[in-house]
């Protein structure tokens, strides 16, 4: 099955700096590639998402880059603001159905 | 904006008993799922739904889980003779046919005592 991998695990930058989170996928034949927000005692939020027929999309500070011969991804939050604190997954399907996710990146905002 | 609504919030239930995790999805969404988050760990897939039948399981969905949609806006996990392993945060989702996208629910914190 797939396997995403996520990191980093951990990351703080300073207000105003960027933020880049990375995932790696297995099956080549996933094509749909979601980032999820997740907030203190919330459930996973929708930010930005990519199908594999698209190699850039961009949503305001945020964007998502997809490289489909080296199976990886990436989250770009562009001037991090304090609100931007929170749990970031990203995740893979090739179904539409069933998600594998990587295991989440804390991100830490310092003002 | 619509959203996925899970009851309770947390249950704390012993060892050996049965629970039963509640949703309210989408009111037009068709297509909906369990998740569940260990402390600490990757958010799993446990089980789609789709048209009044089970679409995808995971090898985690043993014969402990089932799922029901008893009416028409309800979706609920029943966990039979819970263990400790099974403590963890469950998030309900659903999407419609025209969008991957999930949208998720608040989750239900379970924890086996």
């Amino acid at each position: 099955g797939e396997n995403v991998e996520q990191h980093p695990s951990t990351l703080s930058v300073q207000e105003g700096d960027s933020a880049v989170i990375k995932c790696t996928y297995s099956d080549s034949a996933s094509n749909y590639f979601p980032w999820y927000k997740q907030e203190l005692g919330k459930g996973p939020q929708l930010i930005i998402d990519i199908r594999s027929n698209v190699g850039e999309k961009k949503d305001q500070r945020i964007a998502v880059t997809l490289n489909k011969t080296a199976k990886h991804f990436s989250l770009h939050i562009t001037e991090t603001q304090p609100e931007d604190s929170a749990v970031y997954f990203c995740a893979a399907s090739n179904t539409g159905n069933q998600f594998y996710f990587g295991t989440g990146t804390s991100l830490t905002v310092i003002p | 904006e619509p959203e996925v609504t899970q009851t309770p919030s947390h249950q704390v239930t012993q060892m050996g008993q049965e629970v039963i995790l509640r949703c309210v999805p989408i009111s037009n969404h068709l297509y909906f799922y369990w998740y569940r988050q260990i402390l600490g760990q990757k958010v799993e897939f446990l089980v789609s739904f789709y048209n009044n039948e089970i679409s995808e399981k995971s090898e985690i969905f043993d014969d402990q889980f089932s799922v029901e949609r008893p009416d028409g806006s309800n979706f609920t996990l029943k966990i039979r003779s819970t263990k400790l392993e099974d403590s963890a945060m469950y998030f309900c989702a659903s999407s419609d046919p025209a969008n991957y996208g999930y949208t998720f629910g608040s989750g239900t914190r379970l924890t086996v005592v």
